[in-house]
């Protein structure tokens, strides 16, 4: 079975100071593992993905994460928040195997990052 | 944008009707799951479709249930609305053999009165 938790329902940060969304995962398989990003009355989109290749991964606006088998964690961060970045962000997990897709995602609760001036 | 649309944007049905919610995948994606998402919740999983026929279910009952036409297109019907119902439904489309990452639509908000 696979499960995702967010530590911190919300997050808020100056602009300019670094991002740190925590995500830990439950996989009884080797997971893929993703961060989306939600803007108000939208749908989600992709940030980053971890598909078992590079434990670092970066991804678009500047986001990145770091794949941590031993933590079973995938915190994502960036060194410099702006404030589009302002948004609710989901951690979600994947199984690889036989019979599963990328398509069949577990979300976590969300974070929402709030960006002070 | 990612090429996947959903139709309607906004629904106001009352409690006991059915509703048919509508999404047309992104080109070359075989594959379209369907999810919920509840306010201040994150999207969970009510099933997926790939070739036409169901390939995965989470744990909503029977009174969801889908279908998936030639063109990969897809719709989610929810009879006997309730009003724990009203939520974001999310369309994600990807593609098995290619093994892509799920491309998410806009969504449909339905609020059941």
């Amino acid at each position: 079975a696979q499960s995702v938790t967010q530590l911190g329902s919300h997050v808020s940060v100056s602009e300019g100071a670094l991002v740190l969304l925590r995500c830990n995962y439950s996989s009884s398989v080797p997971p893929y593992l993703f961060w989306y990003v939600q803007y108000p009355n939208q749908g989600l989109q992709l940030l980053l993905k971890y598909t078992s290749a590079a434990t670092l991964v970066k991804g678009i606006n500047g986001f990145e994460a770091e794949f941590k088998k031993s933590e079973t964690s995938f915190h994502l961060t960036k060194p410099s928040a702006h404030m589009s970045d302002a948004a609710e962000y989901f951690c979600a997990v994947s199984a690889v195997g036989r019979g599963s897709t990328l398509g069949r995602l577990y979300f976590g609760r969300g974070t929402q990052l709030t960006v002070w001036p | 944008e990612t090429g996947v649309t959903q139709s309607p944007t906004h629904l106001i049905k009352t409690r006991g009707q059915q509703v048919t919610l509508r999404c047309s995948s992104q080109s070359g994606h075989n594959t379209v799951s369907w999810y919920q998402q509840a306010l201040g919740q994150g999207p969970q999983f009510i099933f997926q479709y790939y070739r036409e026929e169901e390939n995965g279910r989470g744990n909503f009952p029977p009174r969801f249930s889908g279908l998936q036409f030639p063109n990969y297109s897809s719709e989610l019907n929810v009879n006997a609305l309730e009003l724990d119902d009203s939520a974001l439904y999310l369309c994600a489309s990807s593609s098995l053999r290619q093994n892509t990452e799920a491309f998410f639509g806009q969504g449909t908000r339905l609020t059941v009165v």
